[in-house]
């Protein structure tokens, strides 16, 4: 099994709607990540947690709210669903103890979203 | 804010031939640098790591170097194989926190 899971996998929907995407883990990592990938472009992040009550805006939060449920769970919600939000959703988990400081992030596969 | 750059943005060598993929960031403050691989379909996956201190990293094929002064770092992939094609990642993580900010990556192709 993956240790860093996303559901769903892909996803269309229409402008105005609400969308849940979720990531889940099982490497028992205290930090996790969101971030979004479009063409030409690097991944940027949209929001962080360092813990289940740490939870801290990135670059492009605009738009975007996360849900720490849980060590293990971490959700990204968007509000009201427009076009410029389709892009590439990654999830990433990190320990920078169990790293030995280097704090390596392990991503998810992606959750690929379509807003018409 | 720190500024990642990687070029060419596409590349096309046969198989066999060494691969030589450039990253330049604009802010020499930085933690550590990371190469990821990322394949369609799937997440982004660690290849190398080096720390601020350090000026090169090896596994396999894979050599990165790091010149903290010039903001540049380069990963040297030996006798290509067609498996090694896939879009390669640069990362830099800032010296006060553990934010990632990313290159828009090399898309490699190895033709058998």
């Amino acid at each position: 099994d993956a240790d860093v899971t996303q559901t769903p996998r892909n996803r269309i929907t229409k402008t105005g709607k609400r969308i849940m995407l979720e990531c889940s883990q099982t490497k028992g990592h205290d930090r996790m990540y969101w971030y979004r990938q479009d063409p030409g472009l690097g991944l940027r992040l949209i929001y962080y947690s360092f813990d289940v009550k740490d939870i801290n805006k990135g670059e492009i939060s605009d738009g975007y709210s996360v849900s720490r449920q849980a060590q293990a769970k971490f959700s990204l919600s968007l509000e009201s669903a427009i076009p410029n939000q389709t892009a590439l959703y990654f999830c990433a988990t990190s320990d920078l103890f169990a790293s030995g400081g280097t704090d390596t992030q392990y991503f998810g596969p992606g959750t690929r979203l379509t807003v018409l | 804010k720190q500024e990642v750059t990687q070029i060419p943005a596409a590349l096309s060598v046969p198989e066999g031939e060494n691969l030589v993929l450039n990253c330049s960031f604009t802010d020499s403050a930085i933690y550590n640098l990371q190469w990821f691989r990322q394949d369609p379909g799937k997440g982004l996956t660690s290849l190398l790591l080096i720390q601020s201190s350090q000026r090169e990293q090896t596994s396999g094929r894979l050599n990165a170097s790091l010149d903290k002064s010039s903001g540049r770092s380069t990963l040297y992939i030996a006798a290509s194989q067609p498996g090694d094609s896939a879009t390669y990642l640069c990362a830099v993580s800032p010296s006060d926190d553990y934010k990632l900010s990313f290159g828009a990556g090399t898309t490699v192709t190895v033709r058998a």
